[in-house]
């Protein structure tokens, strides 16, 4: 079946640092990956939409500036948590939706990646 | 605008019992409704979904649900529980059915007691 690699699982930082996570889907070009935030006991949030080769779709109260997003090719989108503090700690994850498979099947996710900023 | 509540963060069954986890929604339009499972350091697994026709859908590994409007539910069940069901499961729904934007639960973590 098709395969997005998020990575890192885990980061730890200092205040202040910029951390960056990529999502590749591995065998499927990704013509828009998705990115979401879940803090403890809370749902996923959906952050933004990002589409290959344009800008990232944000979604109400998530900081551009913040939460860069590029989606320069079809396999790869990364999210770079810009000057992170400790409320940015929280579980990202990232999924991938996939064109050739059929209408709802088409998206798969990442593993997720536990960002803790000290 | 859509929502979802999944009542019960933690479930604990015995291994063989009744598998229950509990799903409802809200929607201002005919849902599209999804179970996703995640297992240890891995990411969303499709369970199972339902767009629109039968109301019982049957998924991956054993596990079904029903949707029921009068109620806006769509439970998840599964007869017998085994030790590899331990997982968390999470209930979403989409109103555009296209992925567009998906709205999830806060998951449910299942608990598989030998």
């Amino acid at each position: 079946g098709a395969v997005v690699s998020q990575h890192p699982s885990r980061v730890i930082c200092k205040s202040g640092t910029s951390v960056k996570i990529e999502c590749r889907s591995l065998d499927f070009q990704a013509t828009t990956m998705f990115w979401y935030r879940q803090f403890p006991k809370q749902s996923l949030m959906l952050m933004a939409t990002s589409n290959e080769g344009s800008k990232a779709t944000y979604e109400q109260g998530v900081e551009k500036d913040k939460f860069l997003i590029n989606h320069a090719s079809l396999t790869l989108s990364t999210l770079t948590v810009t000057s992170a503090h400790p409320e940015d700690s929280s579980f990202y994850i990232c999924s991938a939706r996939d064109p050739d498979r059929l209408a709802n099947e088409k998206l798969f996710f990442g593993s997720g990646t536990q960002l803790s900023v000290l | 605008a859509q929502s979802v509540t999944q009542l019960g963060s933690h479930v604990s069954v015995s291994e063989g019992a009744l598998v229950l986890l509990r799903c409802n929604y809200s929607s201002s339009v005919p849902p599209y409704l999804f179970w996703y499972v995640q297992y240890p350091n891995q990411g969303l697994q499709l369970l199972l979904k339902y767009t629109t026709g039968a109301t019982l859908v049957k998924g991956i590994n054993g596990f079904e649900a029903e949707f029921k409007k009068s109620e806006t539910s769509f439970h998840l069940t599964k007869p017998s529980a085994h030790m590899s069901d331990a997982a968390e499961y999470f209930c979403a729904v989409s109103e555009s059915g296209g992925y567009q934007k998906v709205t999830f639960g806060i998951g449910t973590k299942l608990q598989v007691i030998p």
